[in-house]
């Protein structure tokens, strides 16, 4: 079973679209992130949930809303696409973000190469 | 403020030698996690290595070994006997103590060589 699963893998859209990206984690993890990685590979924190509230909202457009449904879902809904969403979108999970310990690994889904035309 | 340098872009490496991908961090929190991604071509982002730091010794998993010099704020990895299969991106990461928020590197690009 995968620890980590988004849906869907590729997603190719025209600007303008509304779309949805989900996540789910069978791990009994606490904590959820949702991570944009670029063209040229950065990868940068969006949202962060533990235990279904929202932690991390770093500077993300509004256009993006992440839901947390339960503690095993984050899903990410973007608004009105433009052609810089373009990217691969990383769900990952954690089981304990407050601790120093081996707890705080984060897994990572397979992510999402969203395209925007 | 948190920081993670990884100077190399791009490395090269012959099959079964031992590479070491740079990796120095900036916090002011005596307390940090730092962790190795490996992303091959494929795409999904894979855990390789963890290191406390308050951990007395430097972490090893397999052939991953990350030498960590807590005065220098370094964290390097170094993987022992290169395989094809080990050419990837490599990332490295930081959390502090401060929150949830994890920060990755720009990343090196390991190529090995058959």
């Amino acid at each position: 079973d995968t620890a980590v699963s988004q849906t869907p893998k590729y997603l190719v859209t025209q600007m303008g679209n509304d779309k949805s990206i989900k996540c789910e984690q069978n791990l009994g993890h606490d904590t959820m992130y949702w991570y944009k990685q670029d063209s040229k590979k950065f990868l940068k924190i969006m949202f962060s949930y533990n235990n279904k509230e929202l932690i991390i909202n770093e500077t993300v457009p509004n256009r993006f809303s992440p839901k947390s449904p339960d503690k095993a879902h984050l899903n990410l809904h973007i608004n009105s696409l433009e052609l810089g969403d373009s990217a691969v979108y990383f769900c990952a999970s954690s089981q304990d973000g407050w601790s120093e310990t081996i707890k705080n690994i984060q897994y990572f889904g397979a992510g999402t190469r969203l395209s925007v035309l | 403020a948190q920081k993670i340098t990884q100077t190399q872009p791009g490395m090269f490496v012959q099959e079964k030698e031992a590479v070491t991908l740079d990796c120095t961090y900036d916090t002011s929190d005596p307390s940090y996690g730092l962790f190795w991604y490996k992303q091959p071509s494929s795409g999904e982002m894979i855990f390789l290595i963890y290191q406390g730091s308050y951990d007395q010794q430097n972490a090893t998993e397999g052939r991953y070994s990350l030498n960590f010099q807590k005065a220098r704020k370094s964290a390097n990895l170094v993987i022992s006997a290169s395989q094809l299969g080990d050419s990837a991106m490599y990332f490295c990461a930081m959390r502090d103590t401060g929150g949830f928020k994890t920060i990755f590197g720009a990343g090196t690009r390991l190529f090995v060589k058959a």
